[in-house]
C-alpha cells in the first residue's frame, strides 16, 4: 500500500501569510496527487488535482506542485475562509489520503 | 447543478446489515465514477472504493475488500454502500463523491453518519 505523510499536522498562521503544506508518498506516484480542503461539519472540497491543476472555481491563491514522491500545496495570501483542514490524496493506487493538516489562526 | 444527496443517519447494532444510498443528479450518471470515503470520529479520510456505473467496474481499498459492497443502479442514478455484518469500528461519517476521472472527486454528498453500538 502507498502511504501518504503530510507535514505539518497542524499550523498556525495569520491572514495574509503565505503557507506551504507538504505531502510525501511512500513510493513514486508520478503526479497522481490531489488536494482537498475540509471545513468542520462539511464534506471535503477539491482544490488541486493531478498535483498542479487548479480545480474550476478555486481561487488562484492556491497552487500545487511536485511529482514522484514529494508534493506541496501553497496558499499565497491566507484569507479568513482558508482556515480549515487540508488533505492530500494519492490516486495512483487505492486512493489513500494523508492524515491532514489543520490550519488555524 | 450537480447534486449528490445521501440517505439519512443510521443507528445499528453490531452484526446488523445496512445499505446507504447516494442519489446523483445534474450530470450523466453513467459517465462519472462514484466513490465512497469514510471519516471516523475526529479522524482523517479513508478512500473505500469506486464504481463506474456504465459497466459496474468496481475497485476497492484492499484493506476493506470483503467488508463492504459498492453498487449502483443506473435506472435511478443511485449508488450504494452496504455491509452484511456491522462492527462498532464501522462508526463513521460516509461520504459519496463523484468525478469524471477515476483519480479525483469533483462533487461530494453531504455525508451519512452511521453509528454502530450495542
Amino acid at each position: 500500500d502507498i502511504q501518504m505523510t503530510q507535514s505539518p499536522s497542524s499550523l498556525s498562521a495569520s491572514v495574509g501569510d503565505r503557507i506551504t503544506i507538504t505531502c510525501r508518498a511512500s513510493q513514486s506516484i508520478s503526479t497522481y496527487l490531489n488536494w482537498y480542503q475540509q471545513k468542520p461539519g462539511k464534506a471535503p472540497n477539491l482544490l488541486i488535482h493531478s498535483a498542479s491543476y487548479l480545480q474550476s472555481g478555486v481561487p488562484s491563491r492556491f497552487s500545487g506542485s511536485g511529482s514522484g514522491t514529494d508534493f506541496t500545496l501553497t496558499i499565497s495570501s491566507l484569507q479568513p475562509e482558508d482556515f480549515a483542514t487540508y488533505y492530500c490524496q494519492q490516486s495512483y493506487g487505492a486512493g489513500a489520503f494523508g492524515q491532514g493538516t489543520k490550519l488555524d489562526i | 447543478e450537480v447534486q449528490m444527496v445521501q440517505s439519512g443517519a443510521e443507528v445499528k447494532k453490531p452484526g446488523e446489515s445496512l445499505k446507504i444510498s447516494c442519489k446523483a443528479s445534474g450530470y450523466s450518471f453513467t459517465n462519472y465514477w462514484i466513490g465512497w470515503v469514510r471519516q471516523m470520529p475526529v479522524k482523517g479520510l479513508e478512500w473505500m472504493g469506486i464504481i463506474y456505473p456504465f459497466d459496474s467496474d468496481t475497485k476497492y481499498n484492499p484493506s476493506l475488500q470483503g467488508q463492504v459492497t459498492i453498487s449502483a443502479d443506473k435506472s435511478i442514478s443511485t449508488a450504494y454502500l452496504q455491509w452484511s455484518g456491522l462492527k462498532a469500528s464501522d462508526t463513521a461519517i460516509y461520504y459519496c463523491a463523484a468525478g469524471q476521472s477515476m483519480y479525483y472527486f469533483d462533487y461530494w454528498g453531504q455525508g451519512t453518519l452511521v453509528t454502530v453500538s450495542s
